[in-house]
């Protein structure tokens, strides 16, 4: 079984800085890949970075990059320099290799003020 | 077209009506998913399909029926809903021997049940 914990159901950070969401899993898969994914307001699902267990070194993808503590099982997902159209829900997903399943967190939602 | 298409984007259904939602893929993926995402829960994931086999059903009532009739295509039937069913019904795909695969969703499907 896979479980993921989002222990921030909302922020708010200022326009141009930095934010830091939490994201710590549970699995007993010794292969699993992590996700992050955005949703607006309007609905969809967009996949914003990935990060594979055996990955050596931590995800990056443009502003948005991936602390990935593999000893802690966290994989903390941080967005550079915030923008207005960053304001959205945030979920932390992973899968392991064994199944189809993706599993999701609770999800955090960000404000960014101007 | 491209990406994962789902149809209608908002739908209004009576408790006796039957209606069915639909999701097409064009990324040549070949399993598919749907989940239901309420306000304040996390996304469930109700049905997986993978190479149009459905081989998760994760304990949804009769009153949703998946059909998948070939691996481009997805619909979701309902029949004789309840107003808790009302929620964002999201469709994915993955390329399922791709085990760490992410998922692409589609932008959902508003269902209101009256």
């Amino acid at each position: 079984a896979q479980k993921i914990t989002q222990t921030q159901p909302g922020m708010f950070v200022q326009e141009k800085e930095a934010v830091t969401l939490d994201c710590t899993y549970d699995t007993s898969d010794p292969s699993y890949g992590l996700f992050w994914y955005k949703q607006p307001s309007s609905g969809e699902m967009i996949f914003l970075i990935y990060q594979g267990s055996y990955d050596q070194q931590n995800a990056t993808e443009g502003r948005y990059s991936l602390n990935f503590q593999k000893a802690r099982k966290s994989a903390n997902l941080v967005i550079s320099a915030s923008q207005l159209g960053d304001s959205a829900m945030y979920f932390c997903a992973i899968r392991g290799a064994a199944g189809n399943k993706l599993t999701f967190g609770g999800g955090t939602r960000v404000l960014v003020k101007p | 077209e491209t990406g994962v298409t789902q149809t209608p984007r908002h739908l209004v259904m009576g408790m006796t009506n039957k209606k069915s939602l639909k999701c097409e893929q064009h990324l040549g993926h070949n399993a598919m998913y749907w989940y239901k995402q309420s306000a304040k829960k996390p996304l469930e994931l109700m049905f997986v399909y993978s190479l149009e086999e459905r081989v998760e059903n994760n304990s949804v009532p009769s009153r949703f029926s998946p059909e998948c009739p070939n691996s481009s295509h997805l619909f979701l039937h309902l029949h004789t809903l309840q107003p808790e069913d009302s929620a964002l019904y999201l469709c994915a795909s993955s390329q399922g021997d791709r085990a760490l695969a992410g998922y692409t969703f589609g932008s959902g499907t508003r269902l209101t049940v009256v």
